[in-house]
């Protein structure tokens, strides 16, 4: 059973279309996020929910808007879209335990904007 | 701002040698993590190394981490073609989000 599912894997839309990535995890982690990764593979952070609650929200665009029905589910919505938006987007989810916060992540969104 | 860089950027060895990658981060941590990510594929977690211990094993991983020097080391030993990935150390936010701030990763070639 996958454990961190996000759909589509692959996306290619044209400039100034709305998209949205869908991502569920069957964890019972209540910790997600979403994370972007550039060409040159250099990972970061978008954002972070907590029991459907945003945690993080790092410098992003307002056209990127994540939406958490429930714990389980964190949806990333991008309006508006730009070429500099293609990127690899990785949904992740985690627990906290007094060890660290391991972070189990799906297997990447590859959106393309042309 | 980037917390963890590793060295090098790019590794190429023979299959049956060992690899060893370096990562150095900025601010005080209570652990740190290696992940490894295969072509194409989402990032997986290898092991998790606290700030009270000096080294730990995982199968044919071993990683040190010397919080004196704020930098950590993985080491593959008798690499196999399999290995071949990108692996990146990752540290916890100092802010306790639980955040995880990513270096930009070694990739790894290992030839058979």
């Amino acid at each position: 059973d996958t454990a961190v599912s996000q759909t589509p894997k692959y996306l290619v839309t044209q400039m100034g279309n709305d998209k949205s990535i869908k991502c569920e995890q069957n964890l019972g982690h209540d910790t997600m996020y979403w994370y972007k990764q550039d060409s040159k593979k250099f990972l970061k952070i978008m954002f972070s929910y907590n029991n459907k609650e945003l945690i993080i929200n790092e410098t992003v665009p307002n056209r990127f808007s994540p939406k958490s029905p429930d714990k389980a589910h964190l949806n990333l919505h991008i309006n508006s879209l730009e070429l500099g938006d293609s990127a690899v987007y990785f949904c992740a989810s985690s627990a906290r335990d007094r060890t660290g916060n391991t972070i189990y992540f799906g297997e990447g969104s590859w959106l393309t904007v042309v | 701002s980037q917390q963890g860089e590793e060295d090098p950027q790019a590794l190429s060895i023979q299959e049956g040698e060992n690899a060893t990658m370096n990562c150095s981060y900025k601010t005080s941590i209570n652990n740190l993590q290696w992940y490894r990510q295969n072509s194409g594929r989402g990032l997986v977690h290898l092991i998790l190394i606290r700030s009270n211990e000096r080294e730990k094993h995982s199968g044919r991983l071993r990683v040190t981490l010397d919080t004196s020097k704020k930098s950590s080391s993985l080491l593959i030993t008798a690499s196999r073609a399999a290995d071949t990935a990108s692996y990146f150390c990752a540290t916890p936010d100092s802010g306790n989000t639980g955040k995880l701030i990513f270096g930009q990763g070694t990739t790894l070639q290992v030839k058979p």
